[in-house]
Formats: structure tokens, sequence, C-alpha cells
């Protein structure tokens, strides 16, 4: 199974700064990445997948970079509903794996 | 619109069998595929397994043993037994929507203890 090393765990920042999120995957993956959004009490949302394509309603200050093994999320300008947990998760291959998340908060 | 509902037992004994539907709406079982992915208490996600739009399944092979993924269409229900519960299987339950290997909706989620 692909392996997906996720940093970092933890990250605290304020409204309007940029922060970005690592995921390593243990082999080769092409473009196959995507990036969920995760918040108490709201399903996960699908922010991008392959790499850089936003999902549908995915705000622009969003955007994903990668190929390989090394990928990143930034969000720029943070808006206060971007604070929350995020996973990437491998779609290049069965069985699907996940990173062990970030949880991004408030500075 | 679509949508996921999780259902099922909050508190399962330890030894017994968890038995959880996921209902949508908004797509066709026969177009899409369904993930269960699950969730422990303040760790991460763990993909289960996939029912596909044809009805055919792929099981994570650590669960595999104790797992089964069902459908019926008629009722846009798709299910998941785990049989042999131990305390590590308590975890938020969740069924996502598969969309091209990517899960692009989700249920909320369906919260189960294993306790006795």
């Amino acid at each position: 199974d692909v392996q997906m090393t996720q940093s970092p765990s933890n990250l605290a920042a304020s409204p309007g700064e940029s922060v970005s999120i690592n995921c390593k995957a243990s082999k080769s993956i092409s473009k196959y990445l995507a990036w969920y959004q995760q918040k108490p009490g709201k399903a996960n949302k699908l922010l991008i997948y392959s790499g850089s394509t936003l999902q549908s309603g995915t705000p622009s200050r969003f955007s994903g970079s990668g190929s390989g093994t090394d990928f990143t999320l930034t969000i720029r300008n943070l808006e206060p509903e971007d604070f929350g947990l995020y996973y990437c998760q491998q779609h290049n291959e069965y069985p699907p794996t996940f990173g062990a998340g970030t949880k991004l908060e408030l500075k | 619109q679509v949508q996921l509902r999780e259902s099922g037992p909050g508190l399962v004994q330890p030894s017994e069998t968890l038995s959880l539907t996921c209902t949508v709406s908004g797509f066709s079982l026969t177009s899409y595929g369904v993930n269960w992915v699950r969730q422990p208490p303040g760790k991460g996600l763990e993909w289960m397994g996939t029912i596909w739009n044809d009805g055919s399944t792929d099981y994570n092979s650590a669960l595999k043993s104790r797992l089964s993924i069902s459908r019926d269409t008629s009722k846009s229900q798709v299910f998941l037994k785990i049989n042999s519960l131990q305390t590590e299987d308590t975890a938020i339950y969740l069924c996502a929507r598969n969309e091209n290997d990517v899960m692009d909706a989700w249920g909320q989620g369906a919260s189960v203890t294993v306790s006795s």
C-alpha cells in the first residue's frame, strides 16, 4: 500500500495569512492526489483532486501543486471558515490511502 | 443534490456484528460506487471498502475477513457489516460517493462505540 506522510500535524495562522500543507507519498502516484477539508458537524469536503484540479465550489484561494511523490496544498488569504482539519489521499491505485491529517488552527 | 446519510446502532457489544446503512439520494448506485471509511476517535481516516456501480466490491486487506459490503439499488442503500467487533473498532463510520477513485460527496458519519 502507498503510505502518505502529511506535514505539519498542526499549523497555527491568522486570517489573511497564507499557509502550506505538504503530503509525501512512499512511491510515485503521478498527479493523483486529493485534498479534503473536515470540520466538526459537517460532511467532509473534497477540495482538490488530481493534484491541482479544484472541485466545483472550492474557492480560488485554495491551490494544489506537485507530482510524483511530493504535493502541497496552499491556502492564500485565509478566511475564518478555513480553519479545520485537512487530509490528503492518493487516488492513483487501490487501496486508497490517506495522510494522518493537518489541524489548521486560529493563532 | 447529492446526499449520503449513515445510520445504525450507536453501541455494540464486543464480539458482535455491526450493521450500518448508507442511504443515498441525488444519484444512482448503478452509476457510482460508494466507499466506507472510518475514523477512530482523534485519529485519521481509514478506507474500509468500496462497492462499485456494477455491484462488485473491494476491501481493505486488514479487514477483509470480517467485512461485507452490499447494496439494494431499489432503495438506494448501501450496507456495511463487520463481525467479531473489538474495542478498536470504535469509530465514526462514513460513507462517500466514489468518482474516479476520489470521494466527492460524504455523509456526516455514524458514531459507533464497541463496549460491554
